[in-house]
């Protein structure tokens, strides 16, 4: 089966302007997941979806950060506008239902570097 | 909240030596545990998990035991090859049901021919 697809692999902008990620789940997956995996650190979860329903954004810098899940498959997650501080790799995973025994698959992720 | 510890890196052994990276978690009720590895260029692939006290989670020669007295998941191998050069990433799943994961930060292992 194919993977998570994420694009872009890599994005390099300029502190205060704006940037986009794509992932596409594997098909058939319910659950959709965006973390932030800052150098030197584990993946912190940012927002998880089910279907196209927001299941938990409570470490979502809302302010800044938003994401989408139309018709329940594709997913953007936005920044606007970016700090230094968002520099780091965006991995979205996708799982069958967000259950115990549905693992998740992730993607190759998109590296973020914010000057 | 739920948080997970591991050993600091990066880990560097020569081929066929044995292979411990230790994890510590905090959490609330009965979490999933979980280890993942994350090979150079690739995305993060579930390596193994165990879901109860004492459970046993194996995969590719690795092993980890869940000890809820000691709320540790160390992860073992017996014999590591080139191949297993990676980042490992120990986390934990809390009770509910959900995938929802915490992570802990990572241990770079290389191994040498």
């Amino acid at each position: 089966e194919a993977g998570v697809a994420q694009s872009p692999r890599y994005k390099i902008i300029e502190k205060r302007q704006s940037v986009a990620f794509w992932c596409n789940p594997i098909s058939g997956h319910a659950t959709l997941y965006w973390y932030q995996q800052i150098l030197g650190q584990g993946p912190k979860l940012l927002i998880q979806f089910q279907n196209n329903g927001v299941v938990d954004d409570s470490q979502l810098p809302k302010d800044r950060f938003s994401a989408e899940r139309l018709k329940g498959v594709d997913s953007t997650l936005k920044i606007q506008p970016a700090k230094l501080e968002d520099s780091a790799v965006y991995l979205c995973a996708s799982s069958l239902d967000g259950r115990m025994n549905s693992p998740l698959h992730f993607g190759n992720g998109t590296r973020l570097t914010v000057t | 909240g739920d948080s997970v510890t591991q050993m600091e890196g990066p880990v560097t052994l020569s081929e066929e030596a044995f292979l411990t990276i230790n994890c510590t978690y905090t959490a609330t009720g009965y979490p999933s545990l979980f280890w993942y590895v994350q090979y150079p260029g690739e995305g993060l692939q579930l390596l193994l998990k165990a879901t109860k006290a004492d459970d046993k989670g194996s995969n590719k020669g690795f092993e980890a035991t869940y000890r809820k007295e000691t709320t540790s998941f160390h992860l073992e191998k017996g014999s590591v090859q080139v191949s297993d050069s990676a980042v490992y990433f120990c986390a934990l799943s809390a009770q509910g049901g959900s995938e929802k994961l915490v992570f802990g930060k990572g241990t770079k292992l290389t191994v040498n021919p």
